[in-house]
């Protein structure tokens, strides 16, 4: 069965330095999100991505986060500057082309900023 | 989107069923239920979605009264690897709406 993955893992990285977390989905989907959860609070959404554009973005997704499909497989979720408050575990989601509230997410890439 | 209400926790024990209610008084005409479970550290699943009457697959059943303002997530003999937060969501989602996740209800499934 195809599955959304994510890579890495686990980032640790110290504050104001730059990430990227990475992601593929599911090869036949066409939209493309990103979410973050901090330990021990809700799923909260931070964008959505579809024809090679930003559709919707949170307030969380301020001008720190940027967001790229480099290449036709990869989704990548770029933070500038690191905040002590970013660590939190990064989601990423596809879905197809369809009505539908089904979106398949990864593992999550568990980000620490120390 | 519809504010959803449910219980914060459950327990169970092994071999029963489990009913989750949620609560979503305001549920508009084109809305859907749908219905997510988080296991620790991992990202969400999609279990299910309905809009009215019941809905049945191989992992859960979701009734739907006929006013919709209220539905159940029902886990039938539950094992403890069904030990997970379980999310009710509401809304017309189309391809790219966002998924809106509350607190959800944390079921914990005892031997």
């Amino acid at each position: 069965e195809p599955e959304v993955t994510q890579t890495p893992s686990h980032q640790v990285t110290q504050m104001g330095q730059e990430v990227i977390l990475r992601c593929v989905p599911i090869s036949n989907h066409l939209y493309f999100y990103w979410y973050r959860q901090i330990l021990g609070q809700k799923v909260e959404f931070l964008v959505s991505f579809y024809n090679n554009e930003i559709s919707e973005k949170s307030e969380i997704f301020d001008d720190q986060f940027s967001v790229e499909r480099p290449d036709g497989s990869n989704f990548t979720l770029k933070i500038r500057s690191t905040k002590l408050e970013d660590s939190a575990m990064y989601f990423c989601a596809s879905s197809p082309l369809a009505a539908n509230n089904e979106q398949f997410f990864g593992p999550g890439t568990r980000l620490t900023v120390l | 989107l519809a504010k959803t209400t449910q219980p914060i926790s459950m327990d169970s024990y092994e071999g029963q069923e489990v009913n989750i209610t949620c609560s979503h008084n305001n549920i508009a005409t084109n809305d859907y239920i749908t219905w997510y479970q988080q296991f620790p550290s991992q990202g969400p699943r999609f279990i299910i979605q309905g809009y009215k009457t019941k809905v049945t697959n191989e992992v859960a059943s979701l009734f739907i009264p006929a006013d919709r303002k209220s539905s159940t997530l029902s886990l039938p003999r539950v094992s403890l690897s069904d030990t997970a937060v379980y999310y009710c969501l509401v809304g017309s989602f189309s391809g790219n709406t966002p998924l809106v996740f509350g607190k959800g209800t944390r079921l914990s499934v005892i031997a």
